[in-house]
């Protein structure tokens, strides 16, 4: 059964950090890796989609990268905004589409 | 990128009454999508699997006849919580998958039942 889970669960910084979120998965026969963000009350916005065949994707400030033998997946994130405040999360699909989501990561970034 | 549109975005209604909520497509053509529900600080739970013409697919514990999932086109499902109470209260998101198997999320939609 795949599992999915993120860290850190939390993490506070000052705007200007650049940030490494992360994403691990027990099963490593996925297709595909995406990542999202959510602002509260919000729906899920996607950021970035990682094919198994490529090993990373960039989209202006983000960058994510993918490890499918290892089992993970990194967000950087460079020089964040308070903006960026946010809870991340990254899933992979199983069984037809469906998507399994970490557990993952709520983003403060305070001025 | 893609756009999934869900609507209500809040909608507040009786115990014992249905509700009925609605996720487009807007600029592409979806023969799968998924409603989701999610409870405060939680991550989504799957509910169900909406196919284009057939009849959705539930995930285990759901009650199939308490959320009526209709997908009648390639750019429109309907989530119906029937005689809805309280404890029905919660965060209902859908996704749609484009051909790439991307998938794009809408705007959730909060019921609160009283």
């Amino acid at each position: 059964k795949q599992e999915v889970t993120q860290i850190p669960a939390a993490l506070s910084v000052p705007e200007g950090e650049n940030l490494v979120l992360n994403c691990s998965f027990t099963d490593s026969a996925i297709y595909n890796l995406q990542w999202f963000r959510q602002d509260p009350g919000k729906g899920l916005t996607s950021l970035l989609l990682i094919q198994s065949s490529q090993r990373e994707q960039t989209s202006g400030r983000l960058n994510a990268s993918l490890d499918k033998s290892s089992g993970r997946s990194t967000l950087y994130i460079a020089a964040s905004q308070p903006g960026d405040s946010a809870t991340y999360l990254c899933a992979v699909p199983y069984n037809t589409d469906k998507l399994i989501f970490g557990t993952g990561t709520r983003l403060q970034v305070f001025p | 990128g893609a756009v999934v549109s869900q609507h209500p975005s809040w909608v507040i209604c009786k115990s014992g009454t249905s509700v009925k909520i609605e996720c487009r497509s807007l600029d592409f053509q979806a023969t799968t999508m998924f409603w989701y529900r999610q409870f405060p600080k939680q991550s989504l739970m799957l509910m169900a699997t909406s196919n284009e013409g057939s009849k959705a697919t539930y995930e285990q514990g759901v009650e199939k006849d308490k959320f009526l999932i209709n997908h009648a086109s390639l750019t429109l499902s309907t989530l119906t919580v029937t005689s809805a109470h309280p404890e029905d209260s919660s965060f209902y998101i859908c996704s749609a998958l484009t051909v790439t198997t991307e998938a794009f999320f809408g705007q959730g939609t909060r019921l609160t039942v009283v």
